[in-house]
């Protein structure tokens, strides 16, 4: 089993439409979550980071983590074309294990 | 802040030449990630640096590869006697500490021809 799994996509939403992402992860030790947005040929951009279950929000853009269920969520409301990109969740161990560890990203694309 | 910075953002290497990648992360941040992204793959983490120290290098191929991250200057990821298969884009990321979220460069993009 893959420690880190995050559908593929591709995923296309009209704009204005609410957008949810999702991984799941398979180690209960893993404490520290983040959600980066990669735009083609770029970084990956950090929008998210949390280290406890519940809900962060920011902006459009709420984090939502479950480690009872190993589950981790990405929502944007009123999703816009500028939008479109990567998506990719990542999740570490946190203290001296400090790389990421990241899932296959998800392709969206918000239409006009 | 300039942020992380990464040089050069494109490089060709022959097969069997060496390539050096550079990273300067941002300014109070001593805490360095080398990742490989292959095309529709994932980052795939290779080494984690502290100033002087490698830290976690157990994503990184134990040939052809090192990684240093002087005292001063930037860190340096160099693939010796490069194949086709190393072409990829090499990220750094840089952050304060394991337990704080990571900022990447844009990325070097190695083409082996």
């Amino acid at each position: 089993q893959k420690e880190v799994e995050q559908d593929p996509g591709p995923l296309s939403v009209p704009e204005g439409a609410i957008v949810s992402l999702n991984c799941t992860y398979s180690n209960s030790a893993f404490q520290y979550f983040m959600w980066y947005r990669q735009y083609s040929r770029k970084g990956p951009e950090l929008l998210m980071y949390t280290y406890s279950s519940g809900n962060k929000e920011d902006g459009r853009f709420t984090a939502q983590v479950d480690k009872s269920s190993k589950y981790i969520s990405l929502f944007i409301r009123d999703s816009q074309p500028s939008d479109s990109a990567t998506y990719l969740c990542a999740i570490n161990y946190g203290g001296s294990q400090g790389n990421l560890i990241f899932g296959k990203g998800t392709k969206l694309s918000v239409k006009p | 802040n300039a942020g992380v910075m990464q040089n050069p953002r494109h490089l060709v290497r022959r097969r069997g030449q060496e390539a050096r990648l550079r990273c300067s992360p941002m300014k109070g941040h001593s805490h360095v990630y080398w990742y490989r992204q292959l095309p529709e793959e994932g980052l795939k983490f290779m080494v984690y640096l502290q100033k002087e120290n490698i830290i976690d290098e157990s994503g990184m191929p134990k040939e052809r590869f090192s990684a240093e991250f002087p005292k001063e200057g930037p860190s340096i990821l160099r693939i010796q006697q490069v194949v086709r298969g190393d072409s990829a884009a090499y990220f750094c990321a840089s952050s304060q500490g394991s337990n704080y979220g990571y900022t990447f460069g844009s990325g070097t993009r190695l083409t082996v021809v």
